[in-house]
């Protein structure tokens, strides 16, 4: 069966570092999404994406994050200056069409910054 | 925009018992309506959706939730619970839109199931 895939499993990264998590989505799925999870939190959507464009993010999506599709297959989530408060889980997500509604998550990337 | 509250961050039953895990939404058009489980270490599986049409849904593992339009909610239950079904369940909203299908999410409950 198709699956998201994420890597790395677990990322450390010192405050102020830049870093890139990394999705490969489902491959006939046109829709991709970053949530995360701080330990202990509820799920929270960070950004949608669609056609090479962002179509939609949250208040937490602000300028230190950035996405791209580079290739074909591959999804990213760039950090471009992490803080403390970034340590969570972040879980990547497709969708073939919006119609289904039905989006499917990767095992995430637990990224812990010190 | 909508919201989504789960009753109960823990809920513990007996091997065998009813699972019933509560969820109510909110929305200010037709939502669709999910379930997901989180295993230990592991990421979001779905268990069942509502979209449209039937609104007794089924899923897998024997879980089944209704959605009652009249109460905005949308309560997960199993008849029998088993050891294996002990994991994190989310109940999450989305409305459907040209932007993107967000999912919000509901705080979690963990499921205890005692032998």
């Amino acid at each position: 069966e198709p699956e998201v895939t994420q890597t790395p499993s677990h990322q450390v990264t010192q405050m102020g570092q830049e870093v890139i998590l990394r999705c490969v989505p489902i491959s006939n799925h046109l829709y991709f999404y970053w949530y995360r999870q701080i330990l202990g939190q509820k799920v929270e959507f960070l950004v949608s994406f669609y056609n090479n464009e962002i179509s939609e993010k949250s208040e937490i999506f602000d300028d230190q994050f950035s996405v791209e599709r580079p290739d074909g297959s591959n999804f990213t989530l760039k950090i471009r200056s992490t803080k403390l408060e970034d340590s969570a889980m972040y879980f990547c997500a497709s969708t073939e069409r919006l119609a289904t509604s039905e989006q499917y998550f990767g095992p995430g990337t637990r990224l812990t910054v010190t | 925009a909508q919201s989504v509250t789960q009753l109960g961050s823990h809920v513990s039953v007996s091997e065998g018992a009813l699972v019933l895990l509560r969820c109510n939404y909110s929305s200010s058009v037709p939502p669709y309506l999910f379930w997901y489980v989180q295993y230990p270490n592991q990421g979001l599986q779905l268990l069942l959706k509502y979209t449209t049409g039937a609104t007794l849904v089924k899923g897998i593992n024997g879980f089944e939730a209704e959605f009652k339009k009249s109460e905005t909610s949308f309560h997960l239950t199993k008849p029998s619970a088993h050891m294996s079904d002990a994991a994190e369940y989310f109940c999450a909203v989305s409305v459907r839109s040209n932007a993107g299908n967000m999912l919000t999410f509901g705080g979690g409950t963990r499921l205890m199931v005692k032998p």
